[in-house]
Order: C-alpha cells, then structure tokens, then sequence
C-alpha cells in the first residue's frame, strides 16, 4: 500500500539554525500539508500546498516556515532561525483532492524535531 | 478560534465492552468529518470517514448530527488492540483542506 514517507525520523539541532524537513508523498496524490504536534497536545495544522502554491496556512506558519516541492516527488518544510518552542513532531500529509470522496489525508510517521 | 472539542478521557474499559465517544464542532460551515486514531509517539492514522446518514465498519459506527454539530464513534467489542487516542476531525469548507483535530480521547482496554 502506497504510504507518506518522512526523513529524518528524528533531527536534533541547535536554537538559531535552519532546519529542512523532508517528506515524499503518495505518488498519485496531488494536495500536500504540514502538520504539528506539540508533546501532550493536539495535532495543528501548519500549511497546505496544490500547484506549486501555498493553498492555505495557519497562524502558526509565519516568515520563519517555507515549503518547497523541489522535484516531483519531494515536498519539504523549512524552518530558517529554529526556536525551543519549535519542538515537536512534524507531520507530511498528502490528499488525492480536497473536498469531495477523495479528501482524506494520510500521514506520515513524522519527524521529531528537538531545538536545544 | 473555532473548536472541535471532545470527551477528555481517558476510557478505561474491559476487553468486549461497548465504549462511545462524543466530538463536538463550533463551525456550522464545516464539510468533512472523520475519525482518525493516533498509538503513542506515532502519526493519525484514519479510522473512518463519517457520512450525513451515518456508517459502519465492523465494530465501529460513527454518526454526524449536523444539526447539533455532533459526532460520534461507537466501538463494539473492543479489543485490546483498539487502545489508543481517538482524534476527532473536521475539514471547514468545500474548498478548504485545513484539518482541525480534537484533542483526542484516550482508549485503553484491558484484559
């Protein structure tokens, strides 16, 4: 079964440094987001992503996020100055529409983000 | 800020219990309903989509109330394997894709 793949499982980096989270959505599908989840809170969504533009965002996705699709198959989300309340896991989703029977988003396993 | 809320837990059931749980939407707006269920430390994962008149797979049934804003899931006979937290989420908007979870409502079942 074709899944949402997301590299680095886990990425350790130092408050003021750029980090780039990778993701390789489901093949066919041609919606993709950013999602977050804070330890002990609930899933909040970052950022979505159709035709090479940002659809929508959040609150959350201000100057210091950008996504990029930089080939045909990799979506990524770049922080540029990580701060400690950065950390959290980082959640790739991909959808085949948006709205509609075929909206459904499924996830990758996520990348845990530690900003020191 | 527009809420999905839902049951704090946690449940705490037996193995072959009937458990329910209660989602609640503030947007009257919204279009797309599911129930995802997330393991500790691992991504949401979709459970079930939920439809106007209601559906079921297996064990589990959800039901939409539009009228109330209200969501369901019914699990039947639970298994130990159903331990999880149950995310309840709503899509705002035909046009829309910005999911909004609930918090989530933690499942354990016990021998």
């Amino acid at each position: 079964e074709p899944e949402v793949t997301q590299t680095p499982s886990h990425q350790v980096t130092q408050m003021g440094q750029e980090v780039i989270l990778r993701c390789v959505p489901i093949s066919n599908h041609l919606y993709f987001y950013w999602y977050r989840q804070i330890l002990g809170q609930k899933v909040e969504f970052l950022v979505s992503f159709y035709n090479n533009e940002i659809s929508e965002k959040s609150e959350i996705f201000d100057d210091q996020f950008s996504v990029e699709r930089p080939d045909g198959s990799n979506f990524t989300l770049k922080i540029r100055s990580t701060k400690l309340e950065d950390s959290a896991m980082y959640f790739c989703a991909s959808s085949e529409e948006a709205g509609g029977s075929t909206d459904t988003q499924y996830f990758g396993p996520g990348t845990r983000l530690t900003v020191l | 800020r527009k809420e999905v809320e839902q049951d704090p837990g946690p449940f705490n059931v037996p193995e072959g219990a009937t458990v329910a749980f209660n989602c609640t939407y503030s947007n009257s707006a919204s279009q797309s309903f599911f129930w995802y269920r997330q393991d500790c430390r691992k991504e949401p994962k979709l459970l079930m989509s939920v439809y106007s008149s209601g559906n079921e797979d297996g064990r589990f049934t959800a039901q939409l109330n539009r009228a109330s804003q209200y969501i369901s899931l019914l699990i039947r006979d639970s298994k130990l394997s159903d331990s999880a937290t149950y995310l309840c989420v709503v899509i705002e908007g035909w046009n829309n894709n910005d999911m909004r979870f609930g918090a989530g409502t933690r499942l354990t079942v016990k021998p």
